[in-house]
């Protein structure tokens, strides 16, 4: 079975240009999860959808970021200015969501390395 | 507020047995103990999860005391590859819409031969 699929694995911008990360969640699973880490904040949630609805954007950091999940296989972090503050390893998870919260058997994908110059 | 503390950082040696211990004083009634690990340049792998006494599967063990207050996690005859970060969670499985994941900075264990 392929896991949580992202892409593209590295990606080098300018500040100030848009950027887009790609997640292909497990087949099945319901929830989807964006994380951030960096050396100094950690691992921080961003967001997560069940059944493509979001239901906890409070870790989006600002205006700039957001996210979309338009079908149960395909979901999008975007980025638009960047700023180098935004550098970092993204990392999207899916899971099989029983309820309405957050499932905390997740499955985290090979993450998206972002470096904003 | 943190849900959960755990030590920086651990060294070990090859085939040592070791245990991690996380504390979560104000875990809930219905919150179990999730434990997951990551490698470096590797998203974070669920390992085990526990509700109460002990928990065992292929990879490790999670013993979880009477008053729920602390969880260790135990690693059997540890390997070079064993070095990564483990982290900690509490939170109820089943998912309650107001719950929040906080993964923390977790334990980074390292190894030594």
């Amino acid at each position: 079975d392929a896991g949580v699929i992202q892409s593209p694995r590295h990606e080098v911008t300018e500040m100030g240009q848009e950027v887009t990360l790609r997640c292909k969640p497990i087949s099945g699973h319901n929830s989807l999860f964006w994380y951030r880490q960096t050396m100094m904040r950690g691992l921080e949630l961003l967001i997560y959808f069940n059944n493509n609805v979001p239901i906890d954007d409070s870790g989006m950091p600002e205006d700039r970021f957001s996210a979309k999940m338009p079908n149960a296989s395909f979901s999008t972090l975007k980025i638009q200015p960047s700023e180098p503050r935004d550098s970092a390893v993204y990392f999207c998870a899916s899971s099989l969501a029983r309820s309405s919260g957050p499932s905390y058997e997740q499955y985290f994908g090979p993450g998206t390395r972002l470096t904003v110059t | 507020l943190a849900k959960t503390t755990q030590p920086i950082s651990m060294d070990s040696y090859e085939g040592q047995e070791v245990n991690i211990t996380c504390s979560h004083n104000n875990i809930a009634t219905n919150d179990y103990i999730t434990w997951y690990q990551q490698f470096p340049s590797q998203g974070p792998r669920f390992i085990i999860q526990g509700y109460k006494t002990k928990v065992t599967n292929e990879v490790a063990s999670l013993f979880i005391p009477a008053d729920r207050k602390s969880s260790t996690l135990s690693l059997p005859r540890v390997s070079l590859s064993d070095t990564a970060v483990y982290y900690c969670l509490v939170g109820d499985p089943r998912g309650r819409r107001d719950d929040k994941i906080i993964f923390g900075k977790g334990t980074r264990l390292h190894i030594l031969p």
